[in-house]
């Protein structure tokens, strides 16, 4: 069975600062894996994703996040952080085949000090 | 273009009572899902549609039930709420073409059981 773990509830940096949310899965086989977004008082949006190919994936907002499967981790970044970024982040991992559906993390709180 | 819409928004019930929530999409997407999100919990699956006329059980499904008889609409039945039953409840829905298709969501529907 796939899980996801995401270490850190809850991450605070200062505007300015690098943004690292931490993800790790377990999966039998290479999977697919998402990073979703959620501001408050709103559904989930698709940040970026990883299926095949390039590792190191770009997403929306100034994101990325590299597939590592060495280290069965899929970590997201962004260089500076910005009080827009404030949100909750999920991560996501899913079997490339068959109709199982996404598993999430628990997720991580981002809260962006001025 | 809506996307997904649910219906209602809020809704405060007593224990014992029943109600529907509603989920459309007009995108025209196979896959349907529901999700209940709690603190420290994420997201967890509680039923999944694969097409018009199927249903699947996910991680929780139990004291709820679902119907999807339109393809559009995807409807989330509690029988006789209960307090455990507060929740944030989001539906989601997606595009055939493989696990890698991501999932839209809805701005979700705030249920309190008192």
């Amino acid at each position: 069975a796939q899980s996801v773990t995401q270490l850190g509830s809850h991450v605070s940096v200062s505007e300015g600062a690098l943004v690292l949310l931490r993800c790790n899965y377990s999966s039998s086989v290479p999977p697919y894996l998402f990073w979703y977004v959620q501001y408050p008082n709103q559904g989930l949006q698709l940040l970026l994703k990883y299926t095949t190919g390039a590792t190191l994936v770009k997403g929306i907002n100034g994101f990325e996040a590299e597939f590592k499967k060495s280290e069965t981790s899929f970590h997201l970044t962004k260089p500076s952080a910005h009080m827009s970024d404030a949100a909750e982040y999920f991560c996501a991992v899913s079997e490339p085949s068959g109709n199982t559906p996404l598993v999430f993390g628990k997720g991580t709180r981002l809260s962006v000090i001025a | 273009n809506a996307g997904v819409t649910q219906t209602p928004k809020f809704r405060v019930l007593k224990t014992g009572q029943s109600m529907t929530l509603l989920c459309a999409q007009d995108m025209n997407h196979e896959y349907m899902y529901w999700y209940r999100q709690d603190p420290g919990m994420g997201l967890r699956l509680i039923h999944y549609s694969v097409g018009e006329g199927t249903t699947a059980k996910g991680e929780v499904p139990d004291g709820y039930n679902v119907s999807r008889l339109k393809k559009q609409n995807f409807l989330l039945g509690l029988e006789s709420a209960a307090p455990s039953q507060t929740s944030v409840y989001f539906c989601a829905s997606r595009k055939t073409g493989g696990n890698n298709q991501p999932q839209h969501f809805g701005d979700g529907t705030r249920l309190s059981i008192l």
